[in-house]
């Protein structure tokens, strides 16, 4: 699977929008972007996923880039709820023993009030 | 419907103890995973059990680890003569199929100290 790299921090002020990019030049034709969150203390919770097209659910939309290189994770309206550690993972999506999930150290993005 | 249960919550042991942590996934999921979250540092993976099939065993870091699923149902993770390098969160996960994407739903964790 390939790595990711994202920044290991952000702020975003309460109510606007949260943009958090991920870095994954060596991502190759068949391997999805997701994106998990974990809030202090919690297991960590899905929040999206992509192969190529843009996705939007009731969480957050994903914008990947036409490269697929990089992609955006964005909250677009940020609450202080939101405060959590955000991971982008890249795998492969077939069927097999693969459906484990490789972390990184994620973005920890603080919502300030 | 209830999500993933852990227990215990807390559990601090010993140095060369024993301990066993156990899962209750989501009932139906037929796949469940294993995760250790060191302090600070992102998701380790463990081992995933996949409906009847063999078990994937590779992120187990030593043998003093091992775990079982029985069917589709509980699972324990076992680590034998724990060193204080053990000390971690212990997170579970369940899907409900193992081929294709369905989303991982993680337990609470247990919080694994080793003095």
């Amino acid at each position: 699977d390939a790595k990711t790299t994202q920044p290991p921090s952000m702020d975003c002020a309460e109510g606007r929008a949260a943009n958090l990019p991920c870095n994954h030049s060596t991502i190759s034709g068949n391997e999805y972007v997701y994106w998990y969150r974990q809030i202090h203390s919690q297991g960590p919770q899905y929040i999206i996923h992509g192969l190529k097209n843009n996705e939007t659910n009731e969480m957050a939309s994903l914008i990947i880039t036409e490269d697929r290189k990089s992609s955006t994770l964005i909250l677009p309206h940020a609450t202080l709820r939101d405060t959590a550690v955000y991971y982008c993972i890249v795998r492969v999506d077939y069927g097999g023993a693969t459906n484990k999930l490789i972390f990184g150290t994620g973005t920890l993005l603080a919502v300030q009030p | 419907g209830a999500g993933v249960s852990q227990s215990p919550s807390n559990k601090v042991t010993e140095k060369g103890k024993d301990v066993e942590l156990r899962c209750d996934p989501i009932s139906g999921h037929t796949a469940l995973y294993w995760y250790r979250q060191r302090l600070g540092q992102g998701l380790e993976f463990l081992i995933y059990f996949q409906g009847n099939s063999a078990p994937d065993k590779s992120g187990l870091p030593s043998d003093r680890f091992s775990a079982e699923r029985t069917g589709e149902s509980v699972s324990t993770l076992t680590i034998q003569r724990t060193q204080q390098e053990d000390s971690a969160v212990y997170l579970c996960a369940s899907s409900l199929r193992f081929t294709g994407f369905y989303e991982q739903y993680f337990g609470p964790g247990t919080r694994l100290t080793v003095t």
